[in-house]
């Protein structure tokens, strides 16, 4: 029962690096988001999906691509890498039909940019 | 916009008593979904209770109730007979049915004393 999948769990990049952060749910969920979370400011929202071939900007975008090929997969990428994105990222999942709201969350990515 | 705020960075409560932890919240709309999310530390978000804002009667789930407020804009979670599995960070949250957007406090640490 995978659920919510994120990776890498851990990662360090220098500043300018890209890297891509993965998630896939195996729960048929249309709806698909990120966010980031940093000390004394919550989870905030980068990007969400409603489904395949459909993303839109949350909160704190900037920094942050997204696409949504498949129901299953909604990868982040950073394209350049910055010191203010150090923070700890999870991706979240909710079925659209028969919406009840709950967020199903995977355990989380730390990535420092140093 | 939308906002949640939890103006308790921290709470403290001996085990076996009851601790309630606030949260308010502002919108514009009449149809959304409040949550109350536990994050222990292994960093896994896990649903702890959730409430329609068209439902009057509160929302229960063993030890945790809450106090919903529609008008005053209020959500309180409120945890009986305190155990030491309940120390973790807790997070607010409101969710509007018709965009999926999920808002966050900044979240609550509960500590638990034996």
């Amino acid at each position: 029962n995978a659920g919510v999948t994120q990776t890498p769990k851990f990662q360090v990049l220098k500043t300018g690096q890209s890297m891509t952060l993965q998630c896939a749910q195996d729960m048929n969920h249309e709806y698909m988001s990120w966010y980031r979370q940093d000390p004394g400011m919550g989870l905030r929202l980068i990007h969400y999906s409603v489904g395949a071939g459909i993303t839109d900007q949350g909160e704190v975008p900037n920094g942050y691509n997204v696409s949504r090929s498949t129901t299953e997969d909604f990868p982040l990428r950073l394209l350049s890498a910055a010191p203010s994105q150090t923070s700890v990222y999870f991706c979240a999942s909710s079925r659209q039909g028969g919406w009840t709201g709950e967020l199903f969350f995977g355990e989380g990515s730390r990535l420092t940019v140093l | 916009a939308q906002t949640v705020t939890q103006s308790q960075p921290e709470m403290s409560v001996q085990e076996a008593e009851t601790v309630t932890l606030s949260c308010t919240y502002d919108t514009s709309e009449s149809d959304y979904y409040l949550f109350w999310y536990k994050q222990p530390p292994s960093r896994q978000m896990i649903l702890v209770i959730r409430q329609e804002a068209y439902k009057q009667q509160n929302a229960t789930e063993n030890r945790f109730s809450v106090n919903f407020q529609k008008a005053a804009k209020s959500f309180s979670l409120k945890i009986s007979d305190s155990q030491l599995g309940d120390a973790a960070m807790y997070f607010c949250a409101y969710a509007d049915s018709g965009t999926y957007k999920y808002i966050f406090g900044t979240g609550t640490r509960l500590k638990v004393l034996a």
